[in-house]
């Protein structure tokens, strides 16, 4: 299994561009999150999943949308990108609601809005 | 969710065990606590996680108190690639999200 894959990488975006960074997971989860990381700080929440259909915000939502038609994808999208989006960008997915939370994450997307 | 309390950093000398504690004073009964660490630039990597009783698995131990307000991950033998982020999260077992509400963890260096 490839796990949890994203990309691209690495971004540079012009202020108000818009772009898609794509979230894809091999395992069957049902759960799938997108986070965001700013220097020095823990993960936030933008936005989660519980199955394909199924989204919801989390802590910071704003300036960002996503979708999920299949169990594998979730990509976030951002438009009119500002300098304030400068991040990186997490997604996880883990199995379902059972007793315990394991969640796997990609390794980031790195973006920065000039 | 239960706040949990982390030292922001703390060193460790190679081969050495590794001892990072955590604070969660106000965990409910039915919250796990989760060990997750993140090495630079990479996303954040599951270790171990319990609820009342001491776990171990081929990464770490886990050492939960008695009244389960604070916790201990141990690293037996920390070599230089442990050098990361450590995050002591506490969550529910239950929930519509599930997500993981991470702090700002602890910085552990392993020095050699």
């Amino acid at each position: 299994n490839a796990g949890v894959t994203q990309t691209p990488k690495f971004r540079i975006l012009k202020i108000g561009q818009s772009m898609t960074l794509q979230c894809a997971q091999d395992m069957n989860h049902n759960y799938m999150y997108w986070y965001r990381q700013d220097p020095g700080m823990g993960l936030k929440l933008i936005y989660y999943s519980v199955g394909a259909g199924i989204t919801d915000k989390g802590e910071v939502p704003n300036g960002y949308n996503v979708s999920r038609s299949t169990t594998e994808d979730f990509p976030l999208r951002l438009e009119l990108a500002a300098p304030s989006q400068t991040s990186v960008y997490f997604c996880a997915s883990r199995i379902g609601d059972r007793g315990y939370n394991e969640q796997f994450f990609g390794p980031g997307t790195r973006l920065t809005v000039l | 969710d239960a706040k949990t309390t982390q030292p922001p950093s703390m060193d460790c000398a190679e081969g050495r065990a590794a001892n990072l504690p955590c604070n969660h004073s106000t965990i409910s009964g039915n919250e796990y606590v989760y060990w997750y660490r993140q090495i630079h630039s990479q996303g954040p990597q599951y270790i171990i996680h319990g609820l009342k009783n001491n776990e171990t698995n081929e990464m770490a131990s886990l050492i939960i108190t008695e009244d389960r307000k604070s916790s201990t991950l141990i690293l037996p033998h920390a070599t230089l690639r442990d050098t990361a982020v450590y995050y002591c999260i506490v969550r529910s077992s239950r929930g519509s999200q599930g997500n993981l509400i991470f702090g700002k963890g602890t910085k552990l260096s392993v020095k050699p």
